[in-house]
């Protein structure tokens, strides 16, 4: 069975601080992994996957298959990051379904 | 273009009422989601249609919840009888193809079942 875990429900950070939201996965097989965003009154979007290897609004994430993660990273934090953040995975194989963490609200603190 | 289409926005029932759900995808997509999102909880995947043909249902509670997608576009997803624990968002959303990365959401119809 595949899990996504967001150790953090909030996470609150100082505008221009760097910023680590954390993500954990357990999958038997080599996944696809995805962070998606929802910003206030907006719609859940796609922010960064994993095999495109690209920095999006300044953010990065790493896959670290010995550890299981794929934290997202920003080194300064700006007020409109504002947002809830979900972590998702993907199997490669089968109907390729995504489950999603339990997601982590993150506040900037102006 | 136009981004997926949810109605209702905000439906409230009481417990043992039906309720549906509709969703129009972005043109073109194959691909279809209805996801559950129980306050708290990240998005549960609850059916995936490809063009008319169902894909994955295993987590749809098939003895209350039902969907279809008869033309292969636009999508309905029904609940009856409803339950209080069916209070939730429910999204829908769609990809270009099976297996494509990228999944559009629609905005989401919260449910709030007394």
């Amino acid at each position: 069975a595949q899990r996504v875990t967001q150790p953090e429900k909030l996470l609150s950070v100082f505008k221009g601080a760097p910023v680590e939201l954390k993500c954990n996965y357990s999958y038997s097989g080599s996944p696809e992994l995805f962070w998606y965003v929802q910003y206030s009154r907006q719609r859940l979007q796609l922010l960064l996957r994993h095999i495109s290897r690209e920095s999006i609004k300044g953010f990065t994430a790493d896959l670290n298959k010995g550890e299981t993660s794929f934290h997202l990273k920003k080194p300064f934090a700006q007020e409109e990051d504002s947002a809830m953040y979900y972590c998702a995975l993907r199997s490669n194989f089968g109907n390729e379904k995504l489950t999603f963490g339990t997601g982590t609200r993150l506040t900037i603190i102006p | 273009e136009a981004g997926v289409a949810q109605s209702p926005r905000y439906k409230i029932i009481e417990k043992r009422q039906s309720v549906a759900f509709w969703c129009n995808p972005i043109s073109g997509h194959a691909t279809l989601y209805w996801y559950q999102q129980i306050l708290g909880q990240g998005p549960k995947l609850l059916i995936q249609f490809q063009n008319n043909g169902v894909v994955d249902d295993s987590q749809l509670p098939k003895d209350r919840f039902s969907a279809e997608r008869l033309k292969g576009v636009d999508s309905t997803l029904k609940i009856q009888p409803a339950k209080l624990e069916d209070s939730a968002v429910y999204l829908c959303a769609s990809s270009y193809s099976f297996g494509d990365n990228e999944q559009f959401f629609g905005p989401g119809t919260r449910l709030t079942v007394l």
